[in-house]
Order: structure tokens, then sequence, then C-alpha cells
């Protein structure tokens, strides 16, 4: 069955260092990954969307990288800061609905 | 735009009542979706409308659950009779998009359901 992998265990880095955060996938073809932003007692946030024949998007401080050999994405946030902790979603489709891992929680410390 | 909106955002409620959770998408949006969000499973998706009708209502649990959408601007996800292991907090998301993939979905503030 389609699997999707994100590390349950918090993400912690200091303030403006680079958070990388993963996001697996197995027994999957997906044609758009995507990834939200999902802050405690809130809805999920869209942040990118990256298609399959893409190898890497940027948006501002964020860069997604989605390796379809590896079946792997890659999510990095540089200079992050505190306000960007938060529990981050990957999300993956085909061409129809969006499957989400469990997110990985970040902590950025001052 | 206010954004998608959900009432109520805190239900409680007793073992084997009925629950009716509403959600009212973002204007000029062809799709709307219904998750469930546990720490166990994660974000599910449930249903999903396209246009107002019902595409894909693979992820609901069983027949207790069941969703409408009389009109664009509107939807109902009700559980009757309601358990506790339906506790969960649901999140109610719009796209236009038509359901694709491609698409940026936009989420609600969510309910957070208690069944005792």
């Amino acid at each position: 069955s389609q699997k999707i992998e994100q590390n349950s265990e918090a993400l912690n880095i200091q303030e403006g260092k680079t958070a990388t955060l993963t996001c697996n996938y197995t027994n999957y073809s997906p044609a758009y990954l995507q990834w939200y932003r999902q802050d405690p007692g809130r809805g999920p946030v869209f942040l990118l969307l990256i298609r399959e024949n893409e190898k890497e998007k940027r948006k501002e401080r964020l860069k997604v990288t989605f390796d379809t050999t590896l079946k792997q994405s890659l999510f990095h946030i540089t200079a992050s800061q505190p306000a960007d902790s938060a529990t981050y979603l990957c999300a993956l489709s085909g061409y129809s609905t969006l499957t989400f891992g469990k997110g990985t929680m970040l902590l950025v410390s001052p | 735009d206010a954004g998608v909106i959900q009432s109520p955002r805190h239900e409680v409620t007793e073992m084997g009542q009925e629950v009716t959770l509403r959600c009212k998408p973002i204007s000029g949006h062809n799709s709307l979706f219904w998750y469930r969000q546990t720490m166990m499973r994660g974000l599910e998706l449930l249903i999903y409308f396209n246009n107002n009708v019902p595409i894909d209502d693979s992820g609901m649990p069983e027949d207790r659950f069941s969703a409408k959408m009389p009109n664009a601007s509107f939807s109902t996800l009700k559980i009757q009779p309601s358990e506790p292991r339906d506790s969960a907090v649901y999140f109610c998301a719009s796209s236009s998009s038509g359901g694709t993939g491609g698409g940026e979905q936009f989420f609600g503030p969510g309910t957070r359901l208690t069944v005792l």
C-alpha cells in the first residue's frame, strides 16, 4: 500500500541555521508533491507545490527538491527564525486527491 | 475573503448522539474536501466533492458517516450515532483545481470533536 514517511521526531535547530525536513514515499508514483505548514489549533496552510518533472522549487527562504528515483522530497528553510516553528506536512497526489504524511515538528530556538 | 468557515469550532457530545459539522468553502472554489486528523493516523481524506457532486467517499469510515453538499456554498458532515473513536479534529478544505493534485487546498480552522 502507499506509504508516506516523515520523521516523527521533532527537529530542533538554532535560529539562523538551515532546517531540512524529509519526506519519503513508497508504492507511489506521484505527479505532484506539496508542502503545508500547520500551527497548533489551526488548519494546514499551503507553502509550495512541485511537479514530478521538476527537480527543485524555491520561494523566498523555502526550497523544495523532488527526486522521483529516490522517492524523496527535501524541504529546506534557510535563515530559520523562531516564527518558523510549526509542523510541516508533505502531501502527494497522482492526478486526483492528496495523501498527507503525518508531519514533522520544527522547533527553532533563538 | 474570509477563507473557509467551519462550525462549530468545538463540539463535545455523548456517545450515541448525532453530530453535524458545517463548512462554507471559499466563494468560487469548485472542490470541497472533508478530512479527519488524529495523532495516530494523521490527516485522512474522508470525502471530496467536485461541483457539489460527491466524487470519492472511499475514506468515509462506515455508514455512520454521511456528507452532503446541497449547494456551492455549504456542506455538512454528519455522524450518527457518534462513538468515542470518532473523537478527532475535522477539517474542511476547498480548492479551485477541480480536485486534482495540482492545486493548493485552503483549509478551515477545523472542528475539534470529543465524544464521551
